[in-house]
């Protein structure tokens, strides 16, 4: 089966740093592009970062500079490193898959993990 | 990043048809054939319902439809069902510090 699980997330007082996870199951991570999404409470959906596979990134300027977006092959995993977190930085954060390969969609998500939630305050 | 302007919220009665706009610029959707539409349904995670335009992934109804006229692009329900009632955001390439952009979402009321 086809499935992203995240983890990672927590309460977290500003300025702190939380690495959140997103398992693959049933596909490669690295032959996809993958991104995390947030939501802040009772707000729509943001783009915060994309990972391509040939290793290219991209971030939304609201985390630039203090979130880092990455993979580990051998575990099939996805991560978004976030430092020096603000309150602003609030959501429930899903990480999900862009597909490419014999089904390619081109900037749109067809897989999405349940979601994990951070919580910056003090 | 400026996000893709779509209604606060529309309404229909079971059985009738809406229609949720999204309106961006030259630089997203008027420029590229790349917006996709996703359902959330409260506490759950967004579903991919409509990739480039007017494209349905496996599975999902043909209820559900999509177009593009100019910067603007639509999502059309067709014999809308209680089910339906939910979230609908829009979302499209764009020339930008990251290749993405959401609407701000539209929600979606069956009566």
């Amino acid at each position: 089966e086809v499935q992203l699980v995240e983890s990672g997330g927590g309460l977290i007082q500003p300025g702190g740093s939380l690495r959140l996870s997103c398992a693959a199951s049933g596909f490669t991570v690295s032959t996809n592009y993958m991104s995390w999404v947030r939501q802040a409470p009772g707000k729509g959906l943001e783009w915060v970062s994309v990972l391509y596979s040939a290793g290219t990134t991209y971030y939304a300027d609201s985390v630039k500079g203090r979130f880092t977006i990455s993979r580990d092959n051998s575990k099939n995993t996805l991560y978004l490193q976030m430092n020096s977190l603000r309150a602003e930085d609030t959501a429930v954060y899903y990480c999900a898959r862009e597909p490419r390969g014999a089904t390619s969609y081109y900037f749109a998500m067809d897989v999405w993990g349940q979601g994990t939630t951070v919580t910056v305050s003090s | 990043q400026s996000a893709l302007t779509q209604p606060a919220s529309v309404s229909g009665s079971p059985g009738q048809s809406i229609t949720i706009s999204c309106t961006g610029t030259s630089s997203d959707v008027g420029g590229y054939n790349y917006v996709s539409w996703y359902q959330q349904h409260p506490g759950k995670a967004p579903k991919l319902i409509i990739y480039e335009v007017s494209n349905r992934p496996s599975g999902v109804s043909n209820r559900f439809s999509g177009s593009k006229s100019g910067n603007t692009a639509s999502l059309t329900i067709s014999g809308l069902q209680a089910e339906d009632e939910a979230d609908y955001y829009c979302s499209s390439y764009t020339r930008s510090s990251i290749p993405g952009v959401f609407g701000g979402g539209t929600k979606l009321t069956v009566l």
